[in-house]
């Protein structure tokens, strides 16, 4: 098993490009979730999903879009990316019920100058 | 804003003294409160899920309680060690569909 996985571990854009942050999840995990972490704000819910074809938005989603076409997959896309979207990005992942554990990915660090 | 709020941000002890801390959360729309051990670098690694009121849980040297009808839980570290240094986390789940909202975190600092 390899958890959750994301991909970039690193990346740095201009301001107005586009990226996808890529997070996979190998647990059967119905629910995913992307956060991103910034200095004294802890962790921010950006966007989720409860399976396959079901997103919402959680507290910060302005700029974000995402989807879910496949259960173990979840990207996160900068539509036209900002210097107020640095910061570290987490996906997480979690099977349902609010007592399952929920399991973190590595992390991306996104810098956008 | 943060409806999730830890006390205190940070906390340094001495190697051996136990300690502990609070995390408070709304008692409305409770369904699962979280604890997680993040280190530095690393990513945020699950303690406990706790769901009940009276909840008590243990790993170690490290216990959680739970009391959802005033929203609070507490998070014990028994006889400190330095590798229990790590902000500790905690996340109160607010719908069933897996809306968590985080604390900014207690930091803790064990020094020898």
């Amino acid at each position: 098993n390899a958890g959750v996985t994301q991909t970039p571990k690193f990346q740095v854009l201009k301001t107005g490009q586009s990226m996808t942050l890529q997070c996979a999840q190998d647990m059967n995990h119905e629910y995913m979730s992307w956060y991103r972490q910034d200095p004294g704000m802890g962790l921010r819910l950006i966007h989720y999903s409860v399976g396959a074809g079901i997103t919402d938005q959680g507290e910060v989603p302005n700029g974000y879009n995402v989807s879910r076409s496949t259960t173990e997959d979840f990207p996160l896309r900068l539509l036209s990316a900002a210097p107020s979207q640095t910061s570290v990005y987490f996906c997480a992942s979690r099977g349902q019920g609010g007592s399952y554990e929920q399991y973190f990915g590595p992390g991306t660090r996104l810098t956008v100058t | 804003i943060l409806n999730v709020e830890q006390s205190p941000q940070s906390l340094h002890v001495q190697e051996g003294d136990s300690t502990n801390f609070t995390c408070s959360f709304p008692s409305s729309n409770f369904y699962a409160l979280h604890w997680y051990r993040w280190e530095t670098a690393k990513s945020p690694e699950a303690l406990f899920v706790m769901t009940l009121n009276g909840d008590e849980k243990k790993k170690g040297r490290i216990s959680a309680t739970l009391n959802t009808k005033e929203g609070y839980s507490y998070l014990y570290i028994k006889g400190s060690q330095p590798e229990d240094s790590a902000t500790y986390l905690c996340a109160s789940l607010t719908d069933s569909w897996g809306k968590f909202q985080f604390g900014a975190g207690t930091q803790v600092v064990v020094t020898p």
